[in-house]
């Protein structure tokens, strides 16, 4: 099966400009996360989507960071204004469903890396 | 106190040995516990998961989960130069509406 697709890979802007991240989830996996992962560091969940509903966004800046999921399969995640702090790569990951647990089994695309001048 | 702890390293083994990576956590209630391995400028892909208290292998691979100790770890046998990697610890947090949280990794290096 074709994995998780992002785009674009590789984004460097200045500050205060704006950008956008797309991804599109393997075939059929209703939950879509949006993951920050700072250089050195664990990936963050941003946001989570079942479906095209959001089930978790405590941790999105929501002054500067946006995202949306038409129509339950792609998303697009944009900043704006992009600061400093915001390089860093955004993983984009999804799953099937609830796995055993309560939680997902997890499948990432190959993620967006941000440099912010 | 962090959510998810790992020790960042460099953890040093040798080709061969065992390698031993360990993650601590806080949420009591947490059921669900995953490593992923990530080499330098990829993504995460997951190794294992476990959910259960004990041991659970595969291949090389043997996660060992100790719900009340709050503790979970990884051991590679036979370590290989290809396992050198950053490896993950991942727990779903249920007092945070199930939320998959990553440790900030550890570091592995294994020498040839």
């Amino acid at each position: 099966e074709a994995g998780v697709a992002q785009s674009p890979r590789y984004k460097i802007i200045e500050k205060r400009q704006s950008v956008a991240f797309w991804c599109n989830p393997i075939s059929g996996h209703a939950t879509l996360y949006w993951y920050q992962q700072i250089l050195g560091q664990g990936p963050k969940l941003l946001i989570q989507f079942q479906n095209n509903g959001v089930v978790d966004d405590s941790q999105l800046p929501k002054d500067r960071f946006s995202a949306e999921r038409l129509k339950g399969v792609d998303s697009t995640l944009k900043i704006q204004p992009a600061k400093l702090e915001d390089s860093a790569v955004y993983l984009c990951a999804s799953s099937l469903g609830r796995g055993q647990g309560g939680a997902n089994v997890l499948t990432f695309g190959a993620g967006s890396r941000l440099t912010v001048l | 106190q962090k959510e998810v702890e790992q020790n960042s390293g460099p953890l040093s083994v040798p080709e061969g040995a065992i390698a031993s990576l360990n993650c601590t956590y806080s949420d009591r209630g947490s059921q669900s516990f995953f490593w992923y391995r990530q080499y330098s400028g990829k993504s995460p892909e997951l190794i294992m998961s476990i959910y259960s208290n004990g041991d659970k292998e595969d291949g090389r691979f043997t996660a060992q989960l100790n719900k009340a100790s709050q503790y979970v770890s990884l051991l590679i046998r036979d370590s290989q130069p290809s396992d050198s990697a950053t490896y993950l610890c991942a727990v779903n947090i249920r007092n945070a509406g199930n939320m998959l949280t990553f440790g900030g990794g550890t570091r592995l290096m294994v020498k040839p």
